[in-house]
């Protein structure tokens, strides 16, 4: 099956910085989300970007699918953009591992 | 975007014991799935629920120990069956809705169910 891999599996920041998260796939998708878990588990939807470029306020997504890869940018980083940001792929969906941010005030 | 709810929100049960868990969607979906997230984990996809025929499951995943059912379009459930510890995860249900574009559908996640099986 497709792999999906994240990294980097962690991040610290300092409030006010920058970041940026990637995700590498294994085989051409159709289908591709940003997910951003918070503590309380909720999976909430960041951007639906099988190719191209996104942008949602402090949040953008940048999707390559020849080069197979996607990135997420995060500026000016807020002790609530906290919790663990997942990359998945396919319509039966096929997780990263996930990338687990802190962002320290 | 759909509303997802899912109930219960937690659970605490002893092994060898069955739990299912209810998804309800607040309109018509075509397609509805449940994944686990064991501790610490990212998800996993565990099987597909099929309005009006079996589910399917994925590798890994058994109808004796997971069945499903989906009477409608707008309901599933997932019973855990004869629960052991490793069973402790996560439960999440997620429907296909229509993307942002014309060529593909974005899924959504309920809020999840916490069980813990001692």
């Amino acid at each position: 099956g497709i792999q999906v891999e994240q990294s980097p599996p962690d991040l610290i920041l300092q409030e006010g910085a920058n970041s940026t998260l990637r995700c590498n796939f294994s085989d051409s998708v159709n289908n591709l989300q940003w997910f951003h878990q918070n503590p309380w588990g909720q999976l909430i939807n960041l951007f639906y970007i099988p190719s191209g470029t996104k942008q949602n306020g402090r949040l953008s997504a940048t999707t390559v699918a020849t080069e197979r890869y996607s990135l997420l940018y995060i500026s000016s980083s807020q002790t609530t953009d906290s919790g663990v940001y997942f990359c998945a792929v396919t319509l039966r969906l096929t997780f990263g591992e996930g990338t687990q941010l802190t962002v320290n005030p | 975007s759909a509303v997802i709810s899912q109930k219960p929100s937690r659970d605490i049960c002893q092994r060898g014991t069955s739990l299912t868990i209810q998804c309800q969607v607040d309109s018509q979906v075509t397609m509805m799935f449940w994944y686990r997230q064991q501790p610490g984990q990212s998800l996993t996809l565990i099987a597909t629920a099929n309005q009006g025929s079996e589910a399917t499951y994925e590798s890994g995943f058994v109808i004796d120990k997971f069945p499903i059912s989906r009477p409608n379009l707008t309901f599933s459930t997932l019973t855990v069956s004869n629960m052991s510890p490793e069973d402790s995860s996560i439960y999440l249900c997620s429907v296909e809705d229509g993307g942002s574009d014309s060529f593909g559908y974005e899924q959504y996640f309920g809020p999840g169910t916490r069980l813990t099986v001692t």
